[in-house]
């Protein structure tokens, strides 16, 4: 079974934290996406990586950055945390292989800054 | 640009009956994908249904179509004899060309339905 999971559920941080949030695939995927959602904005793409050490820059990159050392792990890193990070984040993975490549997607990290 | 406009923030609808959410696109691209996601309260993004420009057929999923007009730029979703466990956050989403290999999906904003008993 298709699996991609986040590192926690809900997380908790002060302003000016540097976060770490995790994500695995285990269906050797190529690509790998990290979203962020909040009301009324649907999903909005950070960045994504498309193989291992290669990423490219989402719609809303700015105050993130990612880091893609193994094909399997995708990480996307607050490097100052601010409460307007506040937000549901979302990773997801994809293969090249079928032809709908739909992308799975994890449970979703809360993560609150205070 | 690409764009994917759901126009109904929220709908409700009776236990068995059909029910139509709503999904319009705008892009340049000659081929792309068009896609229906479910995310229940839990928030897990459940892959629905799958459109390829292209396909000559409506795509179907179990009780999932996709009601796709190509001239209209628009792939609304019916769900048949809906469920209790059919309430939930519905999102469109498109890849065009310009995804390329990586698959990029652009998302709407999102149709809350609420199914009652």
């Amino acid at each position: 079974d298709v699996k991609v999971t986040q590192s926690s559920r809900y997380l908790v941080k002060r302003t000016g934290e540097k976060v770490f949030l995790e994500c695995v695939q285990d269906m050797d995927h190529e690509n790998m996406f990290w979203y962020r959602q909040d009301p009324g904005l649907g999903l909005r793409l950070i960045y994504f990586s498309y193989d291992v050490k290669m990423k490219e820059k989402g719609d809303i990159p700015e105050g993130y950055s990612v880091s893609r050392e193994k094909k399997e792990r995708f990480s996307l890193i607050l490097e100052s945390a601010s409460t307007n990070q506040t937000s549901m984040y979302l990773c997801a993975s994809s293969s090249l292989v079928n032809s709908a490549n739909e992308q799975f997607f994890g449970p979703g990290t809360r993560l609150t800054v205070l | 640009a690409q764009k994917i406009t759901q126009t109904q923030p929220g709908m409700f609808v009776q236990e068995k009956e059909a029910v139509t959410l709503d999904c319009t696109y705008d892009t340049s691209d000659p081929s792309y994908g068009l896609f229906w996601y479910k995310q229940p309260s839990s928030g897990e993004m459940i892959f629905l249904i799958y459109q390829g420009s292209y396909d000559q057929q409506n795509a179907t999923e179990g009780r999932y179509s996709l009601n796709f007009q190509k001239a209209r730029k628009s792939a609304n979703l019916v769900i048949s004899a809906s469920q209790l466990g059919d309430s939930a956050m519905y999102f469109c989403a498109m890849r065009g060309v310009r995804g390329g290999a990586t698959n990029k999906l652009i998302f709407g904003t999102g149709t809350l339905l609420a199914v009652q008993p």
